[in-house]
């Protein structure tokens, strides 16, 4: 079956710093794989997206690189802000003969940046 | 302009009542879902809607009967709510770009069952 396992949290940084949150993944077929951001009493924003291997998606200083040899969409950000502080989440959505566009999603990461 | 809304934005109620949260996307989508978060804000798919016509259903108690009148808009009623009914409940509405669909969420509604 599909699944998304993403690394516990939570994770705690200082400003500035580096941000990795590693998401690998389990699919038949080819998958899409985002990632999502909630911010606290909000609803979900797309963050980026990538749709094939080797594709790398990127915004607001956040990336990731689908990795199909590793199963990975690991998220990074070169300087954290406290305002990125938040509820991450890496999900996939698997093409197939009926694609339906359902997410599966990781159990999300809470980023919280310190000043 | 709100992209896709969800009313109510917190709902408390008691065990046993029958309450309905609704759904409108603005952005001319297709496609519509219902996502359940729990706790410990894991999410996972409910319901799916295209044009009209019912596309996924996971395994969701029958309790729980979306509808929806037309493409712009998804309605959950939920009967003889149960205290583990008490999640925050995200709609979202998509459009497929090639093989991806783009999913856009609404703020969420909080039920608290007591």
């Amino acid at each position: 079956g599909n699944s998304v396992t993403q690394m516990e949290g939570p994770v705690t940084l200082s400003e500035e710093a580096f941000l990795t949150i590693n998401c690998t993944y389990t699919a038949t077929g080819y998958p899409s794989l985002f990632w999502y951001v909630q911010y606290p009493g909000e609803g979900l924003q797309l963050l980026l997206k990538a749709t094939k291997a080797d594709d790398k998606g990127s915004n607001k200083g956040f990336e990731a690189t689908y990795r199909k040899e590793t199963t990975s969409f690991h998220l990074e950000k070169g300087s954290v802000q406290v305002s990125d502080s938040a509820v991450y989440f890496c999900a996939l959505s698997n093409y197939g003969s009926s694609n339906t566009g359902k997410l599966i999603f990781g159990q999300g990461t809470t980023l919280q940046v310190k000043p | 302009d709100t992209a896709v809304s969800q009313t109510p934005k917190y709902l408390v109620t008691q065990m046993g009542n029958d309450k309905s949260i609704k759904c409108e996307q603005n952005l001319g989508h297709d496609t519509m879902y219902w996502y359940k978060q729990d706790s410990k804000k894991f999410l996972k798919i409910m319901f799916s809607y295209n044009n009209k016509e019912l596309i996924i259903n996971e395994t969701v108690p029958n309790r729980f009967s979306p509808k929806s009148p037309d493409k712009a808009h998804l309605n959950l009623h939920i009967n003889s709510l149960e205290l583990g009914d008490s999640a925050v409940y995200f709609c979202a509405s998509a459009h497929a770009e090639g093989a991806t669909y783009e999913q856009y969420f609404g703020p969420g509604t909080r039920l608290t069952v007591t």
